[in-house]
Order: C-alpha cells, then sequence, then structure tokens
C-alpha cells in the first residue's frame, strides 16, 4: 500500500540554526500538506501546496518558515531561524482528489530545539 | 476559529462498553476524518464522511453527519484495551485547509 514517508524521524537542533524536513508524498497525489503538533496539544495547520504553489497557509507559517517541491517526489519545510517553540512534531500529507479525498499522513519528524 | 472541536476532552470506559465522541465545526466543509494517535505516535486515518453522507460504517466504527447542526460523532461498538488512544477529528475546507480538533483521549480499561 502506498505511504507517505518523513525524513528524518528525529531531528536535533540549536536554536538559530536552520532545518529541512523532507516528506516523500504518495506518487500520484497533487495536494501536499504540513502540519504540527506541540507535545501534548493539537494538531495545527500549516500550509497547503498544490501545483508548484502555497494554497493556503496559517498565522503560524511566517516568514520563518518556507515549502518547496524541489523535484517531482520531495516535498520540504524549512525553518530558516529555528526557535525553541518550534519544537513539536511536524506531519507532512498529501491527497489525491481523485476518489475519497482522504489525508494520508506521514509518520512524523520530531523536532527538538535546543 | 473554523477549528472542530470534540468532546468530551476525556472518556474513561470498561472493555465491551461502547464509546462515543462528538466534534463540532463552525463552517461549510468538504468532509470530515476521523483520526486516531496513539501517544507520542503518527496520525492514522480511520474513516472519512463526505458532505453530503449522513452516516458511515468500517468495522466497530460508526460516524454520523449532522451538517445542519456542523456536528458529526464516532461510536466505537465493543471497545478494546488497545482503542485507548486520542481520537481526532479533522475537517476540510475548500480542499485547502484541514482543521483538527483538539482530540478525546479515550481509555479503555480491560
Amino acid at each position: 500500500e502506498p505511504e507517505v514517508t518523513q525524513t528524518p524521524s528525529h531531528q536535533v537542533t540549536q536554536m538559530g540554526q536552520e532545518v529541512i524536513l523532507r516528506c516523500v508524498p504518495i506518487s500520484n497525489h497533487l495536494y501536499f500538506y504540513w502540519y504540527r503538533q506541540i507535545l501534548g496539544q493539537k494538531v495545527e495547520f500549516l500550509v497547503s501546496f498544490y501545483n508548484n504553489e502555497i494554497s493556503e497557509k496559517s498565522e503560524i507559517f511566517d516568514d520563518q518558515f518556507s515549502v518547496e517541491r524541489p523535484d517531482g517526489s520531495n516535498f520540504t519545510l524549512k525553518i530558516r531561524s529555528t526557535k525553541l517553540e518550534d519544537s513539536a512534531m511536524y506531519f507532512c500529507a498529501s491527497l489525491s482528489r481523485e476518489g475519497p479525498d482522504e489525508q494520508f499522513f506521514g509518520p512524523g519528524t520530531r523536532l527538538t530545539v535546543l | 476559529s473554523q477549528q472542530g472541536e470534540e468532546d468530551p476532552q476525556a472518556l474513561s470506559i470498561q472493555e465491551g462498553e461502547n464509546a462515543t465522541m462528538n466534534c463540532s465545526y463552525k463552517t461549510s466543509i468538504n468532509n470530515l476524518q476521523w483520526y486516531r494517535q496513539n501517544s507520542g505516535r503518527g496520525l492514522v486515518h480511520l474513516i472519512l464522511i463526505r458532505s453530503n453522507e449522513r452516516e458511515k460504517h468500517s468495522g466497530r466504527l460508526r460516524v454520523t453527519l449532522d451538517t445542519s447542526k456542523k456536528s458529526s460523532s464516532l461510536l466505537i461498538t465493543a471497545s478494546r484495551a488497545a482503542d485507548t488512544a486520542s481520537y481526532f477529528c479533522a475537517t476540510l475546507y475548500n480542499f485547502n485547509k484541514f482543521y483538527f480538533g483538539s482530540g478525546t483521549k479515550l481509555n479503555v480499561k480491560p
């Protein structure tokens, strides 16, 4: 069964450093999303991406964040200068729009900012 | 906020009992999906219900959707200890944005 994959599973970084979180969506999907979940809190929408551009973003997704689809398979989330409060689980998801519109989630990347 | 909200926030039941969780949202949606999350783990998709559907079943799961009340319920029948997890509803708007509720923590005691 096709699945969304994310790397790394855990990333530890120093405050102020840049991090890139990687996702490989399901191959025939066209819509891509990033979410974050701070420990013990709800899952928060960050950004959606379609046709090589951002289609929607939340107030959390400020200038420190960017997304890219550098090739036909990867979808990345970059945080330019990490802050302590960026520590969270980051989930990538993709959606087909052909079928029941189910979002498929990756297993997440745990980001720890020290 | 357009985000869905679940209630109760926590639910503790005995194995074999049914568990019902509710979700409310605020604006028109494309669909509503229920997810499960074990502590510290990823999100597992359980069931999707489209805005033009009223009820769906999948195994021991039953989901209802009332678009007039902007609410949904998830029923887990004959619960098992392994059902212990957090359950989230997520609503899709304009195919661009999913909003997750704050979740219901279900504890099924053996």
